[in-house]
């Protein structure tokens, strides 16, 4: 039973257009998520976060938007850069001390 | 402040053999996951150590066993390897309690031959 779904295999955008990047959960005890960015060969790296007490949170480029009820967060990322062609995880996790759990995540390509 | 260190980067093994994966952590970091990703899938959660002590293990059998080392260094062992268990194995540091400050190695990949 997978907890955490990311749906999309892979995305291709623009340069300078918005990506959003969707993400599913069922957990209803998750109350942090997070967004790992990963290049081929290297290990994840946090890109940003938000709890379960918000709606949104921006840095940058990049905006996190949660819906509690539906379930569903998402990343959205304006402008898209080429360089932010990479795989992005979706990961959340309850407030105790248990792991994160992972997406499949998706395959982002920024076309120039 | 040093990141997260795995080695080696990659390894080649034969099906039935063992193996000792090795991660330091960072710098003021006391708690060690180690993860499996296998190819198209998400990081899957194997086992936590703390205070040298596993604290949480996923749905992986006993022959998948660690240690935690009072530097806060750990290592993950697998015995008795498996075609399945090719994969990128990927350690993360982290402090206890806190739910946003893990920090990734760039994993060892595993092949099982």
């Amino acid at each position: 039973d997978q907890q955490v779904k990311q749906n999309s295999p892979s995305l291709s955008v623009q340069e300078g257009r918005i990506s959003i990047l969707n993400c599913d959960y069922t957990n209803s005890m998750f109350d942090y998520f997070l967004w790992y960015k990963k290049y081929p060969a290297e290990g994840p790296t946090f890109l940003i976060s938000i709890s379960s007490i918000k709606d949104k949170n921006e840095d940058g480029r990049f905006t996190v938007f949660l819906n509690k009820s539906a379930k569903h967060l998402s990343l959205h990322i304006v402008p898209s850069q080429p360089g932010d062609s990479a795989v992005y995880f979706c990961a959340a996790k309850d407030s105790g001390n248990t792991p994160l759990v992972f997406g499949k995540g998706t395959r982002l390509s920024v076309i120039a | 402040e040093t990141g997260v260190t795995q080695s080696p980067t990659h390894l080649i093994k034969t099906r039935g053999q063992q193996v000792t994966l090795r991660c330091s952590s960072q710098s003021g970091h006391n708690t060690v996951s180690w993860y499996q990703q296998a190819l198209g899938q998400g990081p899957q959660f194997i086992f936590q150590y703390y205070r040298e002590e596993e604290n949480g293990r996923g749905n992986f059998p006993p022959r998948f066993s660690g240690l935690q080392f009072p530097n806060y260094s750990s290592e993950l062992n697998v015995n008795a390897l498996e075609l399945d268990d090719s994969a990128l194995y990927l350690c993360a540091s982290s402090l206890w309690h806190d739910p946003y400050g893990y920090t990734f190695g760039s994993g060892t990949r595993l092949t099982v031959v």
